[in-house]
């Protein structure tokens, strides 16, 4: 079935550090996939999304580019800050949306400063 | 943005009771919502999916006599813990979504300990 695989954490930086969090999967067809973010105490929020191969998504200063050739979809910034620190979770929709969503387990970050 | 309420955001309960906890979508109208599972480092876990005014659709290996679900409207969605047990304690998640984008908005989560 399909599946997400993230690195996994925590992810200790500091500030102005360069961020990648790794992101593969595994899915039959083609996935729409995606990177949420989630704060203490807050619910997940979309962070990007790309829906097809090649395209890259980007959100205050995150990027990650669908790769189908490596089935990945790597999260990076260049210049972390300590209000970046979070629960990063990597996803890809089925049937080519956000109709289910599978999730990876999460990478927590925690930036000092 | 489009947010998502749950209520109560921690409970804690005596094996053999029943817990509901509510979605709401504060506003926009929810079309479908989802309820997830989040154990301690694992990533969540569908458990239904519900449209409103019809039945849930339940994930394999989701009990859906134990979880009830129930969408009556547009903005709230329902999950009873029936009869529960500690190996029900658990984080749950609830997402809902609507037109336009058909994007998934999520609740901050409820936290469950049955003793």
């Amino acid at each position: 079935g399909d599946s997400v695989t993230q690195m996994e954490g925590p992810v200790t930086l500091s500030e102005e550090a360069f961020l990648t969090i790794n992101c593969t999967y595994t899915a039959t067809g083609y996935p729409s996939l995606f990177w949420y973010v989630q704060y203490p105490g807050e619910g997940l929020q979309l962070l990007l999304k790309a829906t097809k191969a090649d395209d890259k998504g980007s959100n205050k200063g995150f990027e990650a580019t669908y790769r189908k050739e490596t089935t990945s979809f790597h999260l990076e910034k260049g210049s972390v800050q300590v209000s970046d620190s979070a629960v990063y979770f990597c996803a890809l929709g089925t049937q080519g949306g956000s109709e289910k969503l599978v999730f990876g387990k999460g990478t927590k970050l925690t930036v000092n400063p | 943005g489009a947010v998502v309420s749950q209520h109560p955001s921690w409970v804690i309960c005596k094996s053999g009771t029943s817990v509901k906890i509510e979605c709401r979508s504060l506003d926009f109208q929810a079309t479908t919502m989802f309820w997830y599972r989040q154990f301690p480092k694992q990533s969540l876990m569908l458990m239904a999916t519900s449209n409103e005014g019809s039945k849930a659709t339940y994930e394999q290996g989701v009990e859906k006599d134990k979880f009830l679900i129930n969408h009556a409207s547009l903005t709230l969605s329902t999950l009873t813990v029936t009869s529960a047990h500690p190996e029900d304690s658990s984080f749950y998640i609830c997402s809902a979504r609507g037109p336009p984008g058909n994007e998934q908005f999520f609740g901050p989560g409820t936290r469950l300990t049955v003793l």
